[in-house]
């Protein structure tokens, strides 16, 4: 398996502009996670999907945020408009519901995004 | 949400063995004890995850008193290359306290 994929690896836009990320999880992996990680807050749990469906957005930071996962591999981060402080290494993980212990999660190699 | 507390960061030299400690005081019967490893520029790997007593892979150990109120994560005879930030999660399979980041510990392996 290729593991989590996300697209593109760095984005570099313009203040007030749209911008979408792009992640692919593993296949049969029925929960897919969008974090945001900074140096001066870390890594951030945005939200989370299950079976397609969001379960928890209430860490999306404001309504320029929003996240759809149309279907079972793919799913999209995308922020409109963009401004400054969204600069983040955004990163897009994956599980399995697994059979009796949870297993820990695949995390994608992330998406670097830099708005000027 | 279940709080942890880690040690912000830790020096250790290579060959030697790396104890690192997490103090979740307010653990829930049903929940599990998960750690997680950071390189520069890569999303957090899977370690190591526990319940009760003691777990062992081919990476790491993972020890939990009886009280389950902290956990210590051992690295035997650390190399360069397992210099990274590694980051304890407490909670139950995928409700938000599972899937919540602390500061996580910042180890430092000097040749």
């Amino acid at each position: 398996d290729a593991g989590v994929i996300q697209s593109p690896r760095h984005e570099v836009t313009e203040m007030g502009q749209e911008v979408t990320l792009r992640c692919k999880p593993i296949s049969g992996h029925d929960y897919l996670f969008w974090y945001r990680q900074t140096m001066m807050r870390g890594l951030e749990l945005l939200i989370y999907f299950n079976n397609n469906v969001p379960i928890d957005d209430s860490g999306m930071p404001e309504d320029r945020f929003s996240a759809k996962m149309p279907n079972a591999s793919f799913s999209t981060l995308k922020i409109q408009p963009s401004e400054p402080r969204d600069s983040a290494v955004y990163f897009c993980a994956s599980k399995s519901e697994g059979q009796g212990t949870p297993y820990g999660y695949t995390f994608g190699s992330g998406t670097r995004l830099t708005v000027v | 949400l279940a709080k942890t507390t880690q040690p912000i960061s830790m020096d250790s030299y290579e060959g030697q063995e790396v104890n690192i400690t997490c103090s979740h005081n307010n653990i829930a019967t049903n929940d599990y004890i998960t750690w997680y490893q950071q390189f520069p520029s890569q999303g957090p790997r899977f370690i190591i995850q526990g319940y009760k007593t003691k777990v062992t892979n081919e990476v790491a150990s993972l020890f939990i008193p009886a009280d389950r109120k902290s956990s210590t994560l051992s690295l035997p005879r650390v190399s360069l290359s397992d210099t990274a930030v590694y980051y304890c999660l407490v909670g139950s399979y995928t409700g938000r306290r599972a899937l919540t980041f602390g500061s996580g510990t910042r180890l430092q392996v000097q040749p």
